[in-house]
């Protein structure tokens, strides 16, 4: 199957600073990509759909202004969470989409970020 | 709204047979999917239905009823590193919604 990375694999960083993630679609080009978070024994939660080249939409209840997201090429698309607080901290992890119906989503592997 | 309802958690043998299921409410999706997580892992596709019935693919299958808003993973055959979290998931557009998500430990 097709692979998708993301760096970092964790992060620690302080509060109020702000922390850049990256989703790389190794060997095919994703039309699409997700963002999605998930906090200890819950379930993934879609925050965002990020179209390369246009802005990325959000679920109800993300914020915009806090969750960047930028897809600025087909392979990659950038999640950079501003001003991090603790309860930020959580697993966070990017799909990438071929385009067709029926196509499934490839995962990353995930990034920890752990906010002091 | 949407929500998929799946059992906290299951248990079992070395070697048995489980079933998760996936209840839903909500309609107009393309199929179910299943995937599978290992503890601070990312998910990895399983088995996906588009229609009703039955989807073997070795040890696991997956079952679709549209009808009964319904469907579940079955894994046969079980062996302890099976244990891990197992979610449903519905393609709606071209976004997937997560079901609650169960944890399934497999005992010696």
């Amino acid at each position: 199957g097709a692979v998708v990375s993301q760096h970092p694999s964790w992060v620690i960083c302080k509060s109020g600073t702000s922390v850049k993630i990256e989703c790389r679609s190794l060997d095919f080009q994703a039309t699409t990509m997700f963002w999605y978070r998930q906090f200890p024994k819950q379930s993934l939660m879609l925050m965002a759909t990020s179209n390369e080249g246009s802005k990325a939409t959000y679920e109800q209840g993300v914020e915009k202004d806090k969750f960047l997201i930028n897809h600025a090429s087909l392979t990659l698309s950038t999640l950079t969470v501003t001003s991090a607080h603790p309860e930020d901290s959580s697993f966070y992890i990017c799909s990438a989409w071929g385009g067709k119906t029926g196509d499934t989503q490839y995962f990353g592997p995930g990034t920890r970020l752990t906010v002091l | 709204g949407q929500s998929l309802e799946q059992p906290s958690e299951v248990t079992a043998v070395e070697g048995a047979i489980v079933q998760i299921n996936c209840t839903y409410q909500t309609s107009g999706f393309y199929g179910l999917s299943w995937y599978q997580q290992h503890d601070g892992g990312a998910p990895t596709f399983l088995s996906y239905n588009a229609l009703d019935g039955l989807e073997e693919t070795g040890r696991f299958s997956s079952f679709l009823s549209r009808s009964d808003s319904y469907g579940y993973l079955l894994l046969q055959e079980l062996q302890m590193k099976d244990s891990a979290s197992y979610f449903c998931a519905l393609t709606k557009g071209d976004k997937l919604i997560f079901g609650t998500g169960t944890r399934l430990q497999v005992f010696p």
